[in-house]
């Protein structure tokens, strides 16, 4: 069956414009995270999503990031002013939600994100 | 807050040759999920250990979960050019969802 896809694959952008980010989970799961992963780094939480339930926003680094997800299945994640420190790949995963951390994450293949 | 430290960073080994990641962690968890990422690909999950003490293993991987549930260890026998990724450890404490990720190790393996 289909993965979680996300789109774009790659995005160049310069200083000081928006961008946003789109996550397709796998039919069905409930639960979707976003994370951040810089260049021969581990992976940052940003933020989760489960259900109708109120998102766990704790790991967004700024005010200019934001998430959404409409209808319980497509999320996007917004960067507005991008810096160049925000260049990084930004990867979605979504899991059954049905055992919470006991869940397995399956992970999108990123969308690479470059500010000049 | 919590925090999972993996070591090495690197490891850099000749094919056939053996492979140990370690992950601590600074609290107690209830749980230690595996990822591989090839290079350029995005994380895959191996294996979830539960229990003090567990042990699994998925043909030449043997993964432990320590007794006390603050470490792991995840180690390949008789490494193959396959085997190139970085592994990353990622633990869940008191969160019902949440996963730390470690900073994971990346190998590389020469044929």
């Amino acid at each position: 069956g289909a993965g979680v896809s996300q789109s774009p694959s790659n995005k160049v952008t310069e200083k000081g414009k928006d961008v946003e980010l789109r996550c397709d989970p796998i039919s069905g799961h409930t639960a979707l995270y976003w994370y951040r992963q810089s260049l021969g780094q581990g992976l940052e939480f940003l933020i989760y999503f489960q259900g109708n339930s109120a998102p766990d926003k704790s790991g967004l680094p700024s005010d200019r990031f934001s998430a959404e997800r409409t209808g319980g299945s497509v999320s996007t994640l917004t960067i507005q002013r991008t810096q160049q420190e925000d260049s990084a790949v930004y990867l979605c995963a979504s899991s059954s939600g049905l055992a919470g951390s006991l869940d397995t994450q399956y992970f999108g293949p990123g969308t690479r994100l470059t500010v000049l | 807050g919590q925090q999972v430290m993996q070591i090495p960073q690197y490891q850099h080994v000749q094919e056939g040759e053996d492979f140990t990641t370690y992950c601590n962690s600074s609290t107690t968890l209830s749980n230690i999920q595996w990822y591989k990422q090839r290079p350029g690909g995005h994380p895959v999950f191996l294996i979830q250990l539960v229990k003090s003490g567990e042990v699994k293993k998925q043909k030449r991987l043997t993964f432990q979960f320590g007794e006390a549930k603050k470490n792991s260890s995840l180690h390949i026998t008789a490494t193959q050019t396959t085997d190139v990724g970085t592994y990353f450890c990622a633990g869940s404490g008191g969160s019902n969802y949440k996963l730390t990720f470690g900073k994971g190790t990346l190998l590389t393996v020469n044929p």
